[in-house]
């Protein structure tokens, strides 16, 4: 089955406590990417990846790093937390270049900093 | 300048009628993609239709349609014969190359 999985699903950490979210991919896809969505913003991208080593910023990259060593995986981390990275974050995979492809997102992890 | 807007932040339907979701957007590039997610309450996005900048017909996936105007740039979601379940949050989002940009969501409430 195609899918794009997240792990963990619910998390909560205190501030400071380095974090590591994962993410993999079983679809061969070159796009991967993080979102986090917060209520009455949407979903808004954090950074990108269009193949492996190569990354790039979204709109809201600060306080986050990634890794993109594989293909299938492209970890988000948090090296530093604090309480305003608190939010829901999904990750998403898709074929590169053109217009019509679909996103696949992951089910989503719920994080929360105090 | 926002990419994607989204004017209804809530909307109410009786069971068996029939929705429509607002989406605009604002882009220069001649080649784009238009997508529609539903978000239900247990937090998964959910694809539900793709129109692309190109395409001559409204994309149509069961009860869910597009009603895309290019020169208004508009592109939105018509769901026939609403269900209990359809009650959820609709995103539209815009893909330029490799970026899918989202609104800030639609709140749908399906009335039995």
């Amino acid at each position: 089955e195609a899918q794009v999985t997240q792990n963990p699903r619910y998390l909560i950490t205190v501030t400071g406590k380095k974090l590591t979210v994962t993410c993999s991919q079983n679809m061969n896809h070159e796009y991967m990417s993080w979102y986090r969505q917060d209520p009455g913003l949407g979903l808004r991208q954090i950074y990108y990846s269009m193949n492996v080593e190569v990354t790039d910023k979204g709109d809201v990259p600060e306080g986050y790093k990634v890794s993109r060593k594989e293909k299938r995986n492209f970890p988000l981390i948090l090296e530093s937390p604090s309480p305003n990275q608190t939010s829901l974050y999904f990750c998403a995979s898709s074929l590169p270049g053109t217009a019509n492809t679909e996103a696949f997102f992951g089910q989503g992890t719920r994080l929360t900093v105090v | 300048a926002q990419k994607i807007t989204q004017t209804q932040p809530g909307m109410f339907v009786q069971e068996k009628e029939a929705v429509t979701l607002d989406c605009t957007y604002d882009t220069s590039d001649p080649s784009y993609g238009l997508f529609w997610y539903k978000q239900p309450s247990s937090g998964e996005m959910i694809f539900l239709i793709y129109q692309g900048s190109y395409d001559q017909q409204n994309a149509t996936e069961g009860r869910y349609s597009l009603n895309f105007q290019k020169a208004r740039k508009s592109a939105n979601l018509v769901i026939s014969a609403s269900q209990l379940g359809d009650s959820a949050m609709y995103f539209c989002a815009m893909r330029e190359r490799e970026k899918l940009v989202f609104g800030k969501g639609t709140k749908l409430t399906v009335n039995p």
